[in-house]
């Protein structure tokens, strides 16, 4: 099964730089995902990572570790549009996502 | 319309009744699914289509009942539902279903229990 850890709640302020940690424990692993759910709407996708490294896209970068069982989300140069639920999702066998509890994360002025 | 539509947005059903939920997507995408959104707990994963065919059926009780007649269509059959099953559901789909391939999710339908 899957075992997956992000903080529950985060806050932070514009124009700032956060990270969002994600752990897991795995039994198969196909890649971890992030999504980003503003309160009231659908999961939105923000990035993949398969490989080890930092994939950068924009304000938002994701990194990952295979071997330490790590992820984390950055988002830089914050906004308030940014304040919503982060989602680590890791897949496993036959590319079934099994979903964290998300991070909250508030912007504030 | 494009992306993936869900309806009804909200359902108010009692615990005698059936009711259906659709999903429709318009991405060409081979793989769909259901989730269960709760408040203060994780997306929960309940079924997954591959190419129309059930490949995935997460220990979900057998009041909820999932149907595929195409790849572009997913229907979520309730009935004799309890009030704990009052959640969001959202479905969602994808390329393929396996390595790499990002969900898109629909709005969800509100569903309430009474």
């Amino acid at each position: 099964g899957q075992n997956i850890d992000q903080p529950t709640e985060m806050t932070a302020t514009e124009g700032a730089i956060v990270q969002i940690n994600c752990t897991y424990q795995t039994s198969g692993f196909n890649g971890l995902f992030w999504y980003q759910q503003h309160a009231g709407e659908a999961p939105t996708f923000l990035s993949y990572n398969v490989l080890d490294g930092l994939e950068e896209k924009g304000r938002f970068s994701s990194f990952l570790s295979r071997s330490k069982g790590y992820s984390y989300l950055l988002l830089k140069e914050l906004q308030m549009k940014d304040s919503a639920s982060y989602l680590c999702a890791v897949a496993g066998r036959a590319g079934k996502s099994t979903f964290g509890d998300g991070t909250t994360l508030t912007v504030k002025p | 319309e494009t992306g993936v539509t869900q309806t009804p947005r909200h359902l108010v059903m009692g615990m005698t009744n059936k009711k259906s939920l659709k999903c429709e997507q318009h991405l060409g995408h081979n793989a769909m699914y259901w989730y269960k959104q709760s408040a203060k707990k994780p997306l929960e994963l309940m079924f997954v289509y591959s190419l129309e065919e059930r490949v995935e059926n997460n220990s979900v009780p057998s009041r909820f009942s999932p149907e595929c007649p195409n790849s572009s269509h997913l229907f979520l059959h309730l009935h004799t539902l309890q009030p704990e099953d009052s959640a969001l559901y959202l479905c969602a789909s994808s390329q393929s279903q396996g390595q790499g391939s990002e969900q898109y999710f629909g709005p969800g339908t509100r569903l309430t229990v009474t």
